[in-house]
């Protein structure tokens, strides 16, 4: 079955870590790159971190940059968000999403965000 | 950062009418764009990408249309699970990927 599924979510006080996983399955895992975008409830969409298939290469928002880290294991199919220095604004569902599909050759292709997990929430809170 | 705009916010709609939602880049998307549909307590469903080219599964009730700044997703005649958000998305120039802040679909 082609899913993704998040874990890792929880309360955190300010200031600390958590770190979310997102286990890949059905699916050539190391021939996309992967990303995360997060959503405060009841508001919208917000991109927050992508890394190529190979790891290569990392993106983040400017609203997390040097706070998270986004990796991966590809031998294990899957991906994981580490968040440091959490805020009360970083609080949201955070969901993993499956985007660039890299062929053979190297030609990677986007259709647009094609495979969601279900989201985890974290809450960052006192 | 490329800013996408989606109007109206809140479409009010009897079942089986035809609705259309409206997206506007603030600069030129060529053929990166997609449309996502997120019901209540739910993970986003990617319905179109690429402007026009419906995702697996999708009803052909759902279409797309548009270039460059101006895009638009019809349903052509609403069905009660088509009540959701939808979000406009570009992927053409990036990083950051960027969404539309959404345009929510209820029943009139």
């Amino acid at each position: 079955q082609v899913q993704l599924v998040e874990s890792g979510g929880g309360v955190v006080q300010p200031g600390k870590s958590l770190r979310l996983s997102c286990a890949a399955s059905g699916f050539t895992f190391s021939s996309y790159g992967m990303q995360w975008v997060r959503q405060v409830p009841g508001k919208g969409l917000e991109w927050v971190a992508f890394i190529w298939n190979d790891g290569s290469n990392k993106y983040y928002a400017d609203s997390v940059q040097g706070r998270f880290t986004v990796s991966r294991d590809n031998s294990n199919n899957s991906l994981f968000l580490q968040m440091n220095s959490l805020r009360a604004e970083d609080t949201a569902v955070y969901y993993c999403a499956r985007d660039l599909y890299c062929n053979d050759d190297g030609n990677c292709f986007s259709n647009g965000f094609d495979l969601w997990g279900q989201g985890t929430l974290v809450i960052v809170s006192s | 950062e490329i800013v996408m705009t989606q109007s109206p916010a809140t479409l009010s709609v009897s079942p089986g009418e035809r609705a259309a939602l409206s997206c506007r880049a603030s600069q030129d998307v060529s053929g990166n764009l997609a449309w996502y549909q997120q019901k209540p307590g739910q993970a986003p469903r990617l319905l179109i990408y690429d402007v026009s080219t419906r995702a697996t599964g999708v009803p052909a009730r759902f279409s797309g249309s548009g270039s460059g700044t101006e895009f638009t997703l019809t349903i052509s005649s609403l069905q009660s699970e088509d009540f959701a958000v939808y979000y406009c998305q570009q992927y053409n120039n990036w990083p950051p990927w960027t969404f539309g802040q959404g345009t929510k679909v209820d029943i009139k």
